[in-house]
C-alpha cells in the first residue's frame, strides 16, 4: 500500500540558511500534518492543513511557514535556521474523518 | 486540553515473556487513543487504535491494548516478547472530535528485550 512520502530524507544546512521539506500524502488523504521530533524527545505538532487551508496550529515558530497545494502535497519552509532546529520532521496524512494519522519516514535536518 | 503520561521511560523483559507498557491519559472530550512504535532511525508506525468501539483493541505483531475509562488508562500488552519488538513506544491521544488536529504524544517508553 502507498505510504506518505517525504523528501529529502536527510538535509544538512548552516545556521541562518533556509530549508524546504516536502510531503506527499497517501492518495485520497486530504489532511496533512507536520511534527518536529528533537533528539530523545516525543514528536510535537507544528501545523496542519485540510483541503489546502490551514486547519490547526501548534508550536510552529514564526520563522517556519507551510502550505498545501492543489495536489494535496505540502511543503514546510524554514528560514533563519538555528542549531536548535536540528530534528526529525515528520509529515502525516489522514483520510476524510481524520481519526487516524499515518506517518511518513521523516526528514532528518541537521543545522551546523 | 489533553495529556498523556507513560509511566515507565524504560521497560526491560526477557524474550518470550509478557510485555506491559503503561499509559494514562486525560482529555476534555471522548478521545481517540493510539499506540505508535518507532524503531531506531525509523518513522512512526501505527500499532493499534481505540476510537470508541470495542474497549479491547488488537493491533499488529500480537500487541493489544485495553481502554479503561474509569482508570483513564490504555495499557499496551503482548503475551510473548520477540527480539524485534525492541523499540520506542508512544501512547498518543487525539481530540480531533473536539477540533484539535494535533496528536499529543507521551514521552515514550523504550522497550528492551533481553535474550
Amino acid at each position: 500500500a502507498a505510504g506518505v512520502i517525504q523528501s529529502p530524507r536527510h538535509l544538512i544546512k548552516e545556521k541562518r540558511e533556509t530549508a524546504t521539506l516536502k510531503c506527499y500524502p497517501i492518495p485520497r488523504h486530504d489532511t496533512v500534518y507536520w511534527y518536529q521530533q528533537g533528539p530523545g524527545q516525543d514528536p510535537q505538532f507544528l501545523i496542519s492543513f485540510y483541503e489546502k487551508m490551514q486547519s490547526d496550529k501548534g508550536s510552529i515558530p514564526d520563522r517556519f511557514s507551510a502550505q498545501q497545494f492543489s495536489d494535496y502535497h505540502s511543503e514546510l519552509n524554514m528560514s533563519s535556521l538555528e542549531l536548535g532546529d536540528s530534528a526529525l520532521y515528520f509529515c502525516a496524512s489522514s483520510p476524510v474523518g481524520r481519526e487516524t494519522q499515518y506517518f511518513g519516514p521523516g526528514t532528518r535536518l541537521l543545522v551546523l | 486540553a489533553q495529556s498523556v503520561t507513560q509511566l515507565d521511560s524504560h521497560v526491560s523483559v526477557s524474550e518470550g515473556t509478557p510485555v506491559l507498557l503503561r499509559c494514562n491519559y486525560s482529555s476534555s472530550y471522548s478521545p481517540s487513543l493510539f499506540w505508535y512504535v518507532q524503531h531506531p532511525n525509523k518513522g512512526l508506525q501505527l500499532l493499534l487504535k481505540y476510537t470508541s468501539a470495542a474497549t479491547l483493541v488488537k493491533g499488529i505483531n500480537g500487541f493489544e491494548a485495553e481502554f479503561k475509562k474509569s482508570e483513564t488508562s490504555f495499557h499496551l500488552t503482548k503475551p510473548s516478547a520477540h527480539m524485534s519488538d525492541a523499540a520506542e513506544y508512544f501512547c498518543v491521544v487525539s481530540e480531533a472530535r473536539g477540533g484539535a488536529d494535533g496528536l499529543t504524544f507521551g514521552k515514550g517508553t523504550h522497550l528492551i528485550i533481553q535474550p
